[in-house]
C-alpha cells in the first residue's frame, strides 16, 4: 500500500520558535519522490522541496530544512526562527515510480501551521 | 512565464448548471491533472493526462470530463453540477519521461467551487 501520513493536525507555535513537521511515508517501491507543498491562507499550492529516494543527504534552505530516513520511511520538514507568513498549511506527498503508480501523487492530509506574534 | 493558469478563481452554480474549469500551462509539460481539495480529505485526483489526445481516470472522476486536444489545455467539464462537488480544484502539471510524469508538479492558484 502507498500511503503518507501526517499526524500532526494542527501546530501553533509563537514566532522565532523553532517546529518540525512530521511525514511518514509506505511504500514498497525502491524508486520514488517525495515532495513537500505549502498553502497559505490564500489558498495556492507552493512547491517547497522534492527529494528522490536515493539521495538521503539533508538539505537546507534558508530558515527551511529537511530530514528524510530511509530507515524510518520519514521526510520531516524544520522551520527555524517560524515567522508569522509562515502560516499555511504543509502537504507531504508521495510519487510511487512503479508503473501504473507512478502518475499520481498520493497525497498527506496536511499539518496546519498557526505562528503567533 | 505564466506556469500554470487556472480560470475561473470563484465560481457559484445552481444545482443541474454545467461548467468547464480552464487550465493552461506554458512550460510545454505532458502531463497534466485535475485535483480537488475537500476539509479533511486532502487532494483527490480526478482525471490526468499524459499528453494530447490522452486521458485517464483519478480516485474521483465521476460527475467530471476532460479532454486534452492540445498539450497547452487540459479543461474540467463538470457535466450536471451537485452540492457535492462544492469544492477547491487544481490543475497541476509536469514534465514527463515517456508517459509517466517527472520532475516537480507545479499547481494553479485554485478555483473555488460553490454549488448550490
Amino acid at each position: 500500500a502507498q500511503k503518507v501520513t501526517q499526524a500532526q493536525t494542527e501546530i501553533s507555535v509563537v514566532e522565532k520558535e523553532d517546529v518540525t513537521l512530521d511525514c511518514v511515508y509506505e511504500t514498497r517501491d525502491t524508486t520514488y519522490y517525495l515532495f513537500w507543498y505549502k498553502q497559505p491562507p490564500s489558498g495556492e499550492l507552493v512547491f517547497l522541496i522534492r527529494r528522490n529516494s536515493f539521495d538521503e543527504q539533508n538539505e537546507i534552505s534558508g530558515r527551511y530544512s529537511w530530514n528524510f530516513q530511509k530507515s524510518t520511511s520519514s521526510f520531516n520538514f524544520t522551520i527555524t526562527a517560524s515567522q508569522v507568513v509562515d502560516s499555511a498549511v504543509y502537504f507531504c506527498a508521495l510519487r510511487p515510480s512503479n508503473a501504473g503508480n507512478n502518475r499520481k501523487l498520493i497525497w498527506g492530509l496536511g499539518t496546519s501551521l498557526a505562528v503567533n506574534p | 512565464n505564466a506556469g500554470v493558469t487556472q480560470t475561473p478563481k470563484f465560481q457559484v452554480l445552481k444545482t443541474g448548471q454545467s461548467m468547464t474549469l480552464q487550465c493552461a500551462q506554458d512550460m510545454n509539460h505532458e502531463y497534466m491533472s485535475w485535483y480537488r481539495q475537500d476539509p479533511g480529505m486532502g487532494l483527490r485526483l480526478i482525471h490526468y493526462s499524459v499528453g494530447a489526445g490522452i486521458t485517464d481516470q483519478g480516485e474521483v472522476p465521476n460527475g467530471y470530463n476532460v479532454s486534452r486536444s492540445t498539450t497547452e489545455d487540459f479543461p474540467l467539464r463538470l457535466l450536471s453540477a451537485a452540492p457535492s462537488q462544492t469544492s477547491v480544484y487544481f490543475c497541476a502539471s509536469s514534465y514527463s519521461t515517456g508517459s509517466v510524469p517527472s520532475g516537480t508538479i507545479y499547481f494553479g492558484e485554485g478555483s473555488w467551487l460553490t454549488v448550490v
